[in-house]
């Protein structure tokens, strides 16, 4: 399996400034991938990091709101830019882990911002 | 596009009753998933469904899958209050990894 540490895990932050979220796998993994939980609701994909390349990114998403960072195989970062209330929400960061005839997605403990 | 459609929404059940969570969804797939989240908690993986047919349980729950179907079941056996949460099916594309969520259900036990 893959043990993934996110951080920070929550945060309180003010309107129009910016977040960066910290994902670290302990194994290298070929995706890795930025999903949202806004309140109530269930998690949308943002985007999916490519190492050494730029991140794709969903439907409704763009880089300049969501920049995305993937140096290496084991790490990933993403900004949540120029926030507003609505930026609110929990952030996942996932991996499709594949260890020998096992494949599965993992997820990070997920960050909590809250923006006022 | 994947969609992936659960239901129910919300669940309210009596402690020591069965019931059954469905999850649907619209291409074909080669694996789907079942988490569980407490609330302001991140997600917890309760099954990992690879074939069609496959079965799998743990305690009072247990997941199927019918990829002819395109479904999946949850299926909840003698309710206790531990129990109660938001269980989510995710089905994966087979041509990128990416996971497609389904709305989530809140489940409550009541004693």
């Amino acid at each position: 399996s893959a043990v993934i540490s996110q951080k920070p895990s929550r945060d309180i932050c003010q309107r129009g400034t910016s977040l960066t979220i910290q994902c670290q796998v302990d194994s290298q993994v070929t995706m890795m991938f930025w999903y949202r939980q806004q309140p109530g609701q269930s998690l949308t994909l943002i985007a999916t990091a490519n190492q050494g390349s730029e991140a794709t990114y969903e439907s409704g998403f763009v880089i300049d709101k969501f920049p995305i960072s993937r140096p290496n195989l084991t790490f990933s970062t993403l900004t949540v830019s120029n926030m507003s209330p609505e930026d609110s929400s929990i952030y996942l960061c996932s991996v499709d882990y594949r260890g020998g005839l096992n494949t599965e997605a993992f997820f990070g403990q997920g960050t909590r911002l809250t923006v006022v | 596009e994947l969609k992936v459609e659960q239901n129910p929404l919300f669940l309210s059940m009596q402690e020591g009753k069965n019931y059954t969570i469905y999850c649907n969804y619209s291409t074909t797939s080669d694996r789907l998933y079942w988490y569980r989240q407490d609330p302001g908690k991140s997600l917890e993986s309760l099954f990992v469904l690879l074939s069609n047919g496959a079965v799998k349980q743990e305690g009072r729950l247990m997941a199927s899958l019918d990829t002819k179907a395109r479904l999946s079941t949850l299926h909840i056996t003698a309710a206790v209050h531990d129990l109660s949460a938001t269980y989510f099916c995710a089905v994966e594309d087979r041509s990128n990894y990416k996971l497609t969520f389904g709305k989530g259900t809140l489940l409550t036990v009541n004693p």
